[in-house]
């Protein structure tokens, strides 16, 4: 049982270079979250969709774009990375929404911009 | 402005001992409230989730408590072990905020021989 993956685990990317992180879930969950984790920081939301078919955006969207591929996949895309993006990302799962239901993490993607 | 404040930032205790972590909120008005466990280099694990109705809510050697009047919780935690030592995570769910939650920073346990 994997729950959520994402992949890749760490990234370096050089400023304006663009890249792509991937999340999967294999619960069969309608919605899936896209956070940051930042030191000193809570965890902030970036972008969510809350169904296959949509997407919002969080506390943080600037700088990415996200995609629900289907209803297990949803990927998050930074077109011009900037320094300020140096952080470690989150991927999360919930079977519906977040009132009640529990939300499942991934295990992290460690992303350096220099 | 919705906060979740933890304390102690960070905490050292022997194993076998007992330790209560803070988690005052302003979240307001809130649907739950949740501890997660995130060990280093791993993502959030959760622990308990708590609506605003429910007092105290126990998983394994975890009791969280809820005073939604003080808007206080607290994490206990019973007999630590070595396998503990984590950032533990306090976390409120805004109602009607379109999945909108907010973390506190965490408390930083370190469980020592």
């Amino acid at each position: 049982n994997a729950g959520v993956t994402q992949t890749p685990k760490f990234q370096v990317l050089k400023t304006g270079q663009s890249m792509t992180l991937q999340c999967a879930q294999d619960m069969n969950h309608n919605s899936m979250y896209w956070y940051r984790q930042d030191p000193g920081m809570g965890l902030r939301l970036i972008y969510y969709s809350a169904s296959e078919g949509t997407t919002d955006k969080g506390e943080v969207p600037n700088g990415y774009n996200v995609s629900r591929l289907n209803k297990r996949e949803f990927s998050l895309r930074l077109e011009s990375a900037a320094p300020s993006q140096t952080s470690v990302y989150f991927c999360a799962s919930s079977l519906a929404g977040v009132s009640g239901n529990t939300i499942y993490f991934g295990e992290g993607s460690w992303l350096t911009v220099v | 402005k919705n906060q979740v404040e933890q304390s102690p930032q960070s905490l050292i205790i022997l194993e076998g001992k007992n330790c209560t972590l803070q988690c005052n909120y302003t979240v307001s008005p809130f649907s739950n409230l949740r501890w997660y466990k995130q060990d280093t280099g791993r993502g959030p694990v959760s622990l308990t989730i708590m609506t605003f109705s429910e007092n105290t809510k126990s998983n394994g050697r975890y009791t969280a408590t809820l005073d939604a009047d003080t808007k206080q919780s607290s994490l206990h935690i019973t007999a630590s072990q070595l396998s503990d030592s984590a950032s533990y995570i306090c976390v409120v769910t805004l109602t009607g905020g379109g999945n909108k939650l907010t973390f506190g920073t965490g408390t930083q346990l370190k469980v020592e021989l």
